[in-house]
């Protein structure tokens, strides 16, 4: 079962602009966090926002989370050709310590 | 280097063959899962360990079987029972119980012709 749903599928940009991926999920949650992936590798995790939290900062990432509309935002803040990658967010229910993922969003940023 | 290996990268197996694929770790995390992916899609939990000699099925188990008789390994088996085993293979840590962020291996390509 996939509890995250990025939205959009797939989205291309030109460098230096931001790229914004929301993601949505159906119970409730212990905390939120957004992975990359770049083709064909493992994947990295870039930032948790925990339940209580509602914003969240790491270098050029900004995460929100509303929990009452259960969806969250990944925004990268002036995007480098590097930035391309799938992200995928995930979530950890409040029972349980299954991790789950959505199907991700692919990110192409054109020098 | 501390992190979680897994070998081969590429493997090729003939239809109706099991084959074992490699996960360890060395970070001491007690935690470790195995997901599948498959292209243009996102991870499906597979089987997931909390402790050593204890694991527990996750969404899509059939055809797959594990071990955890140490910390630091946790192999999936993909048995002949699997009916469409090709896929990219993920393996994963995480500390204790905690319900942090995870560690990912590299992956393994598993082909089966």
């Amino acid at each position: 079962s996939q509890q995250g749903e990025e939205d959009p599928q797939a989205l291309s940009i030109q460098e230096g602009e931001n790229a914004t991926m929301n993601c949505s999920y159906k119970t409730s949650i212990n905390n939120l966090q957004w992975y990359r992936q770049n083709s064909g590798r493992g994947l990295v995790h870039l930032i948790l926002i925990r339940s209580n939290e509602r914003e969240k900062h790491s270098g050029r990432l900004r995460v929100t989370l509303d929990t009452s509309k259960k969806s969250s935002s990944l925004l990268i803040t002036a995007s480098r050709a590097a930035d391309t990658a799938s992200y995928f967010c995930a979530t950890d229910g409040t029972g349980g310590f299954k991790t789950i993922f959505g199907a991700g969003t692919r990110l192409f940023v054109k020098a | 280097d501390g992190g979680i290996t897994q070998s081969p990268k590429y493997l090729f197996r003939k239809e109706g063959q099991n084959v074992t694929l490699s996960c360890e770790q060395n970070l001491n995390h007690d935690a470790m899962y195995w997901y599948r992916q498959d292209p243009g899609q996102g991870l499906r939990l597979i089987y997931y360990s909390q402790i050593v000699n204890d694991f527990q099925k996750g969404d899509i188990a059939e055809g797959y079987s594990v071990s955890r008789e140490k910390k630091e390994s946790f192999p999936l088996t993909v048995t002949s029972a699997q009916k469409n085993p090709t896929a990219f293979y993920l393996c994963a840590s995480r500390p204790g119980t905690t319900r942090d962020e995870q560690y990912f291996g590299p992956g393994t390509r598993l082909t089966v012709t």
